[in-house]
């Protein structure tokens, strides 16, 4: 019972271009969706967060795209650089309570020179 | 200005023997989490506290066991280890949600990598 997806296990993108990373949900009772970035090594950390009152946030080159009715959430980046090279997590929680995290299976995006 | 501090980074257990993962932050943050990942897999969680003193089981919570005495520390005890437990843990911490306050990112530590042998 996967209750958020990211079914695309691996993107690969040019440098400067726009990367999408997508993710779906099944819970209505999350009200809160956060992207985290991972490198080899390293623990997860946070990147950007929409809540469900929005449709958007930006924060630089990022952007996260809210889609309520469709239960779908997309993280915008560009122009995109070598350094964005990671696994990207998608996460969702219910504000109200312990706010426990529950993460998609990730998405590893490479960008090329 | 450490964060949220694992230790150790890597241990090799035999199958049957027991550890404990330490976890320890220092932001003085109510909410703590421990969370496995397995590879091409996504973070399950484990356990999780709300305070000191409270502790409650998560998605995959057989086999391990954890206390809260201190706001700071959350360890994580595996007792009887078996080969199934091998995976990366992360310890993570956040605040409790306040009125108008809307961040609620959590903040991890750079995790522990077990392999049961």
């Amino acid at each position: 019972d996967q209750q958020v997806k990211q079914n695309s296990p691996s993107l690969s993108v040019q440098e400067g271009r726009i990367s999408i990373l997508n993710c779906d949900y099944t819970n209505s009772m999350f009200d809160y969706f956060l992207w985290y970035k991972k490198y080899p090594a390293e623990g997860p950390t946070f990147l950007i967060s929409i809540s469900s009152i929005k449709d958007k946030n930006e924060d630089g080159r990022f952007t996260v795209f809210l889609n309520k009715s469709a239960k779908h959430l997309s993280l915008h980046i560009v122009p995109s650089q070598p350094g964005d090279s990671a696994v990207y997590f998608c996460a969702a929680t219910a504000i109200q309570g312990a706010q426990k995290l529950v993460f998609g299976q990730g998405t590893r995006l490479t960008i090329n020179p | 200005n450490a964060g949220v501090t694992q230790t150790p980074k890597f241990r090799i257990l035999k199958i049957g023997q027991s550890m404990t993962l330490q976890c320890t932050q220092d932001m003085n943050h109510n909410y703590m989490y421990w969370y496995r990942q397995d590879p091409g897999m996504g973070l399950k969680l484990i356990y999780y506290s709300v305070g000191a003193g409270i502790t409650d089981k998560g998605e995959v919570p057989n086999g391990y066991n954890v206390s809260r005495s201190t706001t700071e520390d959350f360890p994580l005890r595996l007792e009887l280890a078996a080969p199934s437990q091998t995976s990366v843990y992360f310890c993570a911490s956040t605040n409790r949600r306040g009125p108008g306050r809307m961040n609620t990112e959590a903040f991890f530590g750079q995790g522990t990598r077990l392999t049961v042998v």
